[in-house]
């Protein structure tokens, strides 16, 4: 499979516990973006990178949650001190660079179930 | 602030008769319109964009800018049909990067 993949798939921890998912993007994606979705909610934006440089961030990511892309390819995202309202599942996407099309295909990765107990 | 509303979260419609799907949204400029869809235990993945004006598995969607609505539809209904549909904004080109997504509806097609 060639396509967005994340790790784990599923997540469960106790409220308190750090916890730090992988997403590996489409190889040469240099755009990558991590999502939240609750449930009955359509995904909300985390946070971009642009390579290695994270270029946004949205006020969802609280200083619990820490995003890094050290290399322009893979990305971690670790929440510190989880609690229970940090249960979701958690989405990966990368899109290619644009090529004067507008903005290109964002494909997704299958997702990590984070649930705090 | 850019904001999609997709008004049903549930939608059950009969195989052969049609679909629509609705989606507004609100930006302040020029938006891309896209429309994704999961399928029972799949990924989230692009159906269309408004921008390539195709048919993509007999779905269509117009944009239509002064009713700022970008409604998903289909002739005719099939059971392959059912699946979780997204309504998403991204800036136009150049702008920003992230898409907004709308809250989702769960479309059912009747055998």
């Amino acid at each position: 499979d060639t396509g967005v993949s994340q790790d784990p798939r599923h997540k469960i921890t106790k409220r308190g516990q750090n916890v730090t998912f992988r997403c590996d993007p489409i190889s040469e994606h240099n755009r990558l973006y991590w999502y939240r979705q609750t449930l009955g909610q359509g995904p909300e934006f985390l946070t971009y990178f642009q390579n290695e440089a994270q270029l946004e961030k949205s006020r969802l990511l609280s200083d619990r949650f820490s995003a890094e892309r050290p290399k322009g390819s893979f990305s971690t995202l670790e929440i510190q001190r989880t609690e229970q309202g940090d249960s979701a599942m958690y989405l990966c996407a990368s899109r290619d660079r644009d090529r004067g099309r507008g903005n290109t295909e964002a494909f997704f990765g299958q997702g990590t179930r984070l649930t705090v107990v | 602030a850019q904001r999609v509303t997709q008004p049903e979260k549930l939608l059950s419609v009969f195989k052969g008769a049609p679909v629509e799907l609705k989606c507004n949204y609100s930006y302040s400029g020029s938006p891309e319109l896209f429309w994704y869809v999961q399928y029972s235990r799949q990924r989230l993945q692009l159906l269309l964009r408004h921008i390539s004006r195709e048919s993509i598995k007999g779905f269509t969607a117009d944009l239509n800018k002064g009713e700022t609505s970008f409604h998903l539809k289909k002739p005719f209904a099939q059971e392959e049909d059912s699946a979780m549909y997204y309504c998403a904004l991204s800036g136009g080109w150049f702008g920003n990067e992230k898409l907004t997504f709308g809250t989702g509806t769960r479309l059912t097609i009747i055998p």
